[in-house]
């Protein structure tokens, strides 16, 4: 089985509340992203685990949190959510670097 | 920095015509380069990649790119089109020994009008 899964797909929220998104792959994939996509943008790489190291990008660094409490599953977290979150997030998995990503299909996230 | 630019927002063509979409990069180092493909409805597909060696990597589906050092370019090929090839595609850039970190193009939207 090669697919990533995300729950829940689509997500509404409050301006200021917290706002916490799932993901999970069983390919045994050591490394976990999180990117974030508006529309007509490119996917933007919010932060990714090296096994149980989280790497978070530096323009992102305050906004978003996430943990891995095993191989399995990441989840990203939002402690407030502005409406500039709104967009959608997208779960990556791979074997290591160079390999290719394994992405699944996303949260659309809408705040406001 | 490291930067992909897909300058071609959409591209329209006929089935069976040859279809080649851009993409260049900016990166100081050698770069490994990927193409994405996501159908509608669909999620991101990996469709190729180029780490090393030989510069004209074969993927799925057909596809195949070049990479061109002399100007920075990591352009899609196939010939001939499909209509089931009408998705949005992005190119995307890994930094220095596979560091994990890809940036993306903004992508391009293909129409192949059967």
């Amino acid at each position: 089985d090669t697919t990533v899964k995300q729950n829940p797909r689509y997500k509404l929220a409050r301006v200021g509340k917290p706002v916490n998104l799932i993901c999970s792959q069983t390919m045994n994939h050591d490394t976990m992203y999180w990117y974030q996509k508006k529309p007509n943008q490119a996917p933007k790489l919010l932060l990714f685990y090296y096994d149980k190291i989280l790497n978070r990008e530096a323009d992102t660094f305050e906004k978003f949190q996430s943990s891995r409490p095993n191989n399995s599953f990441c989840s990203l977290y939002i402690g407030s959510a502005g409406l500039e979150y709104s967009a959608m997030y997208l779960c990556a998995s791979s074997r290591g670097t160079v390999y290719e990503q394994y992405f699944g299909p996303g949260t659309r996230l809408t705040v406001l | 920095a490291q930067s992909v630019d897909q300058p071609d927002a959409h591209v329209t063509l006929s089935e069976g015509a040859s279809l080649e979409l851009r993409c260049s990069y900016s990166y100081s180092a050698a770069p490994y380069l990927f193409w994405y493909v996501q159908y509608p409805g669909q999620s991101l597909q990996f469709l190729l990649k180029y780490i090393t060696g030989d510069t004209v990597v074969k993927g799925t589906k057909g596809f195949e790119a070049e990479f061109r050092k002399s100007n920075s370019s990591f352009n899609l090929k196939k010939s001939p089109a499909h209509w089931s090839d009408s998705a949005k595609y992005f190119c995307a850039l890994e930094g220095p020994g596979g560091n994990n970190k890809l940036t993306f193009g903004q992508g391009t939207v293909l129409s192949v009008i059967p």
